[in-house]
This record gives structure tokens, sequence and C-alpha cells, in this order.
């Protein structure tokens, strides 16, 4: 069965430092991949996705993920965080193709609190 | 805004009631789904639907039924609630244009307390 593994369950970091979230996926054909974020108290918002073409996808607020087909992965990254970044961040796969009834596999989410 | 209403907000409920909860959307998407959202396992698919009268089973069905009667409505029947129950739930739709995969767009979700 289609699975979608987060590896950092809560992560903790200060202001200005690097961030980068670990998601691998596990199906052999094509997929489409996304990070959405939420914030507390807050309904889940689209960071950032990856249908096809360049694998390293810019997201909004300055967030980008790398697809690498051949590590099942798809990382979220961001260079510099902020304490407004302080939310739970869920990376989902669909199955791609025309025939694709848009079922999103979610990870178990990764809780990001940073430090002012 | 995706124009998704969800209501209730907030409900409390004992165990073996009756509980359904709306999904309400303005903008006639064809495709909508419901999720639960638990600590540890993220969100997980319950039921979606693929057009008026037409539903089908995600990953967390059981003890869960759907019905959509209009494009714009899509309600959850919890037909005997559990305390396992308990958890946010989120509705979504998805716009389809062209034949194209477009992301989810999540309504500001049910939180459900079973006792």
């Amino acid at each position: 069965a289609q699975s979608v593994s987060q590896h950092n369950h809560h992560v903790i970091l200060s202001e200005a430092a690097s961030l980068e979230l670990g998601c691998n996926y596990s199906y052999g054909g094509t997929v489409n991949l996304f990070w959405y974020v939420q914030y507390p108290g807050q309904h889940l918002q689209l960071l950032l996705k990856y249908f096809s073409g360049d694998p390293l996808v810019k997201g909004i607020k300055g967030f980008e993920a790398e697809f690498i087909k051949s590590k099942f992965s798809f990382n979220l990254r961001k260079p510099s965080v902020q304490w407004s970044d302080t939310a739970e961040y869920f990376c989902a796969a669909a199955l791609g193709g025309s025939s694709n009834t848009g079922k999103l596999i979610f990870g178990q989410g990764t809780t990001l609190q940073v430090k002012p | 805004d995706a124009g998704i209403t969800q209501s209730p907000r907030h409900k409390v409920t004992e165990t073996g009631t009756p509980v359904t909860l709306r999904c309400h959307q303005t903008e006639n998407h064809r495709y909508m789904y419901w999720y639960r959202q638990d600590p540890g396992h993220g969100l997980r698919l319950i039921h979606y639907s693929y057009g008026v009268k037409d539903t089908d089973k995600g990953e967390v069905s059981d003890g869960y039924s759907v019905s959509r009667s209009k494009t714009e409505d899509f309600l959850l029947t919890l037909e005997s609630a559990t305390s396992s129950q308990t958890s946010v739930y989120f509705c979504a739709i998805r716009p389809t244009s062209g034949g194209a995969y477009n992301e989810q767009f999540f309504g500001p979700g049910t939180r459900l307390t079973v006792l």
C-alpha cells in the first residue's frame, strides 16, 4: 500500500536557523507531492506542490522542496526560519495520471517550534 | 479562502448517538473529501465524492457514511458515535480544470468529542 513517512516528529529551532524536514513516499508510479502547513488553530494551507518538471519547487513564505525520484523523497527546506513559522507541517502524496481520484495520503506530520 | 464552510465547528456528544457533519462549498467543484486528523497519524481519508450521489470509501471508513445529494453539500454521518471517533474532521475540495490534477483546499475543521 502507498504510504508517506515524515522522519521528524518534533523539531525545535532558533530563529534564523535553517530548516529541512524529511518526507519519503512509497509508490513506483507517477505521483504528485505536496507540503501543507497548519498554523495553530487554523486549517491546512498549501505551501508548495510538485506535479512534474523542475524537481526543485518554490512555495510561499520562502519555502522550497526538492523531488528526488531515485530516493522517493520530497524534503522541505527553508534557509532561515522565523518565529511565525511555528506550525505543523504535513507531506502528502497523490497518485498521478488523468484517472486519479485525487485521494491524498498524508505523513504523520512534523511539529516545528521556532524559538525567538 | 476556497469557499468551504463546515458545521458545526465544535460538537460534544455521547457514545451511541448519531452525528452529522456538514461541508458546504460555494464553487460547485466535483470532488469533495472528508478526512480526520489525529495526533501521530496526520490526516486520513474517510470518504470522498466525485459527483452528486457518487461516493467511495477511504482508508478509515468503518463507522462512517456519507451523502451528497447536491453539488455544494457533502455530509458525513456517524451512525452511532464511539469515543474512538473523537477527532478533528476536515472537509476538502479539489478543483479540476482540463483534466489536470490540482491541489485540495481544506475547510476550517470540526472538532468532535464523543464522551
